[in-house]
């Protein structure tokens, strides 16, 4: 299966500053490369995804690159505000995967200091 | 389209006892994942099922079973609870069963051993 490795696993940001969390995965197969984002006391929510064919994917404040030949992704959020405090996940995969074998990171709690 | 449900919510049970999770997923969607997430460890992989068929299990005692209905709502039955059972478990639905699908997670049950 997928061996997933995610860092920092934790990791505080003044507010207005960048954050960057970093995700390895082994598998040289994966080509689907989402971020999930779990607020205190809700369920994890799929925030921002990157397939193969593309280096990067921008959504507003929030970006994902890819280095397939590092085998690495990696979550930014620029301009960070209170409401970007969450643990966030990523879960590479690839179009031989089913959900059975779906590995997910061990997760990075982001903390905004206002 | 309604979003993944999980009954009950909360449960408190005691050792020994058995427990019954249910979870109703997105109409149309096919499979289902259950993971355990306690403080610290993440999104651990319980099982999955597609089209009624566990394909995969994840590293848990025999304890802990589930089963799919033809209309894809799905259980999960932990018996001879323990109290490191208490934990928020979670499941996610997903269209077709591809870990390049979204997933769509419920709100979850958490659950209490005393």
């Amino acid at each position: 299966g997928e061996n997933v490795e995610q860092h920092p696993s934790t990791l505080s940001v003044q507010e207005g500053d960048s954050a960057v969390i970093k995700c390895t995965y082994s598998d040289s197969a994966s080509n689907y490369f989402p971020w999930y984002k779990q607020e205190l006391g809700k369920r994890p929510q799929l925030i921002i995804d990157i397939r193969s064919n593309v280096g990067e994917k921008k959504d507003q404040r929030i970006a994902v690159t890819l280095n397939k030949t590092a085998k690495h992704f990696s979550l930014h959020i620029t301009e960070t505000q209170p409401e970007d405090s969450a643990v966030y996940f990523c879960a590479p995969s690839g179009p031989l995967f089913g959900n059975e074998k779906l590995t997910f990171g061990t997760g990075t709690r982001l903390t905004i200091i206002p | 389209k309604a979003g993944v449900t999980q009954t009950p919510r909360y449960l408190i049970k005691t050792r020994g006892q058995q427990v019954t999770l249910s979870c109703s997923p997105i109409s149309g969607h096919r499979s289902v994942s259950w993971y355990q997430q306690t403080p610290g460890q993440g999104l651990q992989f319980l099982f999955e099922y597609f089209s009624e068929t566990q394909r995969n299990k994840g590293n848990f005692p025999g304890r802990f079973s589930g089963r799919q209905f033809s209309n894809s709502r799905s259980e999960m039955n932990v018996s001879t609870l323990e109290l490191g059972d208490s934990a928020l478990y979670l499941c996610a639905s997903s269209l077709n069963g591809r870990g390049t699908d979204t997933q769509y997670f419920g709100p979850g049950t958490r659950l209490t051993v005393l």
